[in-house]
């Protein structure tokens, strides 16, 4: 059974500092990884999408990476704004059409 | 391109109670999901739909939740009755079908249910 895991749970930094999400899966047998960012009392906006065979995947500021063997990805943030501060979510998706399995979230303040 | 539709935002109702959410996907979107996050939680699958047929339903407390996907486009969730445990935000997505390279999944606003 997929598990995934998010570190750290909450992540506080003051503007313009460069940081690092991390998320960690059991299983490495994945079909494609998804960051979402989920704002207080609203659903989840996809931020980026990696397919298994990719290794990462860059949207502005945003950049993620994956390992699929060590079972792990990273979301890295540059220039962090106050407008970043909200809960980011990793999904995975297993490779026979699964569902996708979500970690607990970090939850990021960016200070003014 | 408009997005995943849910109705209503908030429902409050007594333990005991029914209650039912309502989901329109994205146009052309074969799969569909409905998810149970608990707050400070991640989202937890409730059931997945490929078009109207169930691919997974595993986590589905099927004594008090339905769920049903009538003509594989609009799907309705159902909780009847309703416990304390099912305060939670119930969370639609839509995909296109398994298979095809691109399955990024989008997700609705979301149902907050409280149960009194």
């Amino acid at each position: 059974k997929q598990e995934v895991t998010q570190i750290p749970a909450a992540l506080s930094v003051p503007e313009g500092e460069n940081l690092v999400l991390n998320c960690s899966f059991t299983d490495s047998a994945i079909y494609n990884l998804q960051w979402f960012r989920q704002d207080p009392g609203k659903g989840l906006t996809s931020l980026l999408l990696i397919q298994s065979s990719q290794r990462e995947q860059t949207s502005g500021r945003l950049n993620a990476s994956l390992d699929k063997s060590s079972g792990r990805s990273t979301l890295y943030i540059a220039a962090s704004q106050p407008g970043d501060s909200a809960t980011y979510l990793c999904a995975v998706r297993g490779n026979y059409g699964q569902n996708f399995v979500f970690g607990p979230g970090t939850r990021l303040s960016v200070l003014p | 391109e408009a997005g995943v539709a849910q109705s209503p935002r908030y429902k409050i109702i007594e333990k005991r109670q029914s209650v039912a959410f309502w989901c329109n996907p994205i146009s052309g979107h074969a799969t569909l999901y409905w998810y149970q996050q608990i707050l400070g939680q991640g989202p937890k699958l409730l059931i997945q739909f490929q078009n109207n047929g169930v691919v997974d339903d595993s986590q589905l407390p099927k004594d008090r939740f339905s769920a049903e996907r009538l003509k594989g486009v609009d799907s309705t969730l159902k909780i009847q009755p309703a416990k304390l445990e099912d305060s939670a935000v119930y969370l639609c997505a839509s995909s296109l079908r398994f298979g095809i390279s691109n399955t990024e999944a989008f997700f609705g606003q979301g149902t907050r249910l409280t149960v009194v």
